[in-house]
């Protein structure tokens, strides 16, 4: 069975510091990777997207991706207490169903 | 781009009425559609498949028969809850995909549509 692991938190950090969320998946033919954030009550909202090994960078957000340790990242840099929701690692193999992470919920302390 | 809209954003009924969920994509023709349910801290799961102009691929455990689903042009698909009892009630959320962007297999989500069951 495809899995998607993800620590479930909170993970708390102050303002301005860097969040760190990980997320293990099982199956090794998986070929894209997706973060997702989601405020409580509203639907994902799809923040990064990987494919590739290494670092991707959007504004303050990094993902990281290493296939051989089956192991995707998202770095979020200069947090702001906006950032506060949960986030949803989520992968697919060649476009197919994604196979989501129960969720990591950060908050951000001003 | 890549817009996804749901109707209604939130709808109560009674038990034993049925309900129509519509799911658009605005800027784009998408030739799949994604159908999933949310409980209340729970994470999302997935509950059919849906193809433009063929039959829709439900998830073990999901009754076809109860959740009707329709893809018949390529940008609406709905989502028929029949015979809805209370333990039906979830957010209900939709998304699709872009066959014709660079990153296609990203999904966009709809803002959801909340039903309650009473």
């Amino acid at each position: 069975q495809k899995e998607v692991e993800q620590n479930s938190g909170p993970l708390s950090v102050p303002e301005g510091a860097i969040a760190s969320l990980n997320c293990t998946y099982s199956d090794r033919g998986s070929q894209s990777f997706f973060w997702y954030r989601q405020y409580s009550g509203k639907s994902p909202e799809l923040i990064m997207s990987i494919y590739s090994n290494g670092d991707k960078e959007d504004g303050r957000f990094t993902a990281q991706l290493n296939k051989a340790s089956q192991y995707v990242s998202l770095l979020i840099r200069d947090s702001q207490p906006s950032d506060s929701a949960t986030y949803l690692c989520a992968a697919t193999e060649y476009g197919n169903k994604l196979v989501f992470g129960a969720g990591t919920i950060l908050r951000v302390k001003s | 781009g890549a817009v996804v809209s749901q109707h209604p954003s939130w709808v109560i009924c009674k038990s034993g009425t049925s309900v129509k969920i519509e799911c658009r994509s605005l800027d784009f023709q998408a030739t799949t559609m994604f159908w999933y349910r949310q409980f209340p801290k729970q994470s999302l799961m997935l509950m059919a498949t849906s193809n433009e102009g063929s039959k829709a691929t439900y998830e073990q455990g999901v009754e076809k028969d109860k959740f009707l689903i329709n893809h018949a042009s390529l940008t609406l698909s709905t989502l028929t809850v029949t015979s809805a009892h209370p333990e039906d009630s979830s957010f209900y959320i939709c998304s699709a995909r872009d066959p014709w962007r660079q990153s296609s297999y990203e999904q966009y989500f709809g803002p959801g549509t909340r039903l309650t069951v009473t």
